[in-house]
């Protein structure tokens, strides 16, 4: 069973840049999260989706974080204009019951 | 008071050491109790599941919870250099999502 793909591995980017990332979840996971995870810290939600429904996007950063599922399947999960502050690896993760999670996008801010 | 919290380690074991990991929460009402391992560069993968209180054990892995207390623990026996990593707790109640503890780094020295 493949697993939980993302991409880029790793981005630099400088301040007040755009960025995009891309998950592809294990086929038929109909529940798919974005998580942000800080340097020594544990992961954070972002959103969750049930398949292209927003089902918890409460601690998005709403101003310049969007995310969209189009089709339930394939989620992007972008960041307009990027803060030094958003330097982290943006883990996605898809569910049927347990999480799986992909390898995740190291994002550097300069 | 931050809702779960995590010893902060690092924490440096000698190979085949009984190695104990902690985490304390402060909301009673989670009811779902998860340890995740995370290697370096690479997403959470789960080790042990555990609901409400009481004991479960995997192999070398043995989970505990102890809601009275809100305190959570994974016991590693005869450790191994594999089991180098970072290891998150997590927990949720149903229908809510995750919040996972900052994490513990291991160093299992051979």
């Amino acid at each position: 069973e493949a697993g939980v793909a993302q991409s880029p591995r790793y981005k630099i980017i400088e301040k007040r840049q755009s960025v995009a990332f891309w998950c592809n979840p294990i086929s038929g996971h109909a529940t798919l999260y974005w998580y942000q995870q800080i340097l020594g810290q544990g992961p954070k939600l972002l959103i969750q989706f049930q398949n292209n429904g927003v089902v918890d996007d409460s601690q998005l950063p709403k101003d310049r974080f969007s995310a969209e599922r189009l089709k339930g399947v394939d989620s992007t999960l972008k960041i307009q204009p990027a803060k030094l502050e958003d330097s982290a690896v943006y883990l996605c993760a898809s569910s049927l019951d347990e999480q799986y999670f992909g390898p995740g996008t190291r994002l550097t801010v300069t | 008071q931050k809702e779960v919290e995590q010893d902060p380690g690092p924490l440096s074991v000698p190979e085949g050491a009984i190695v104990s990991l902690n985490c304390t929460y402060s909301n009673s009402a989670f009811q779902y109790f998860m340890w995740y391992r995370q290697y370096s560069r690479k997403g959470p993968e789960l080790l042990m599941y555990t609901y409400s209180s009481g004991n479960k054990e995997d192999g070398r892995f043995t989970a505990q919870v102890d809601k009275s207390s809100k305190y959570i623990s994974l016991f590693i026996r005869d450790s191994q250099p594999s089991d180098s990593a970072t290891y998150l707790c997590a927990m949720m109640n149903y229908g809510q999502n995750f919040v996972f503890g900052p994490g513990t780094r291991l160093s299992v020295l051979p």
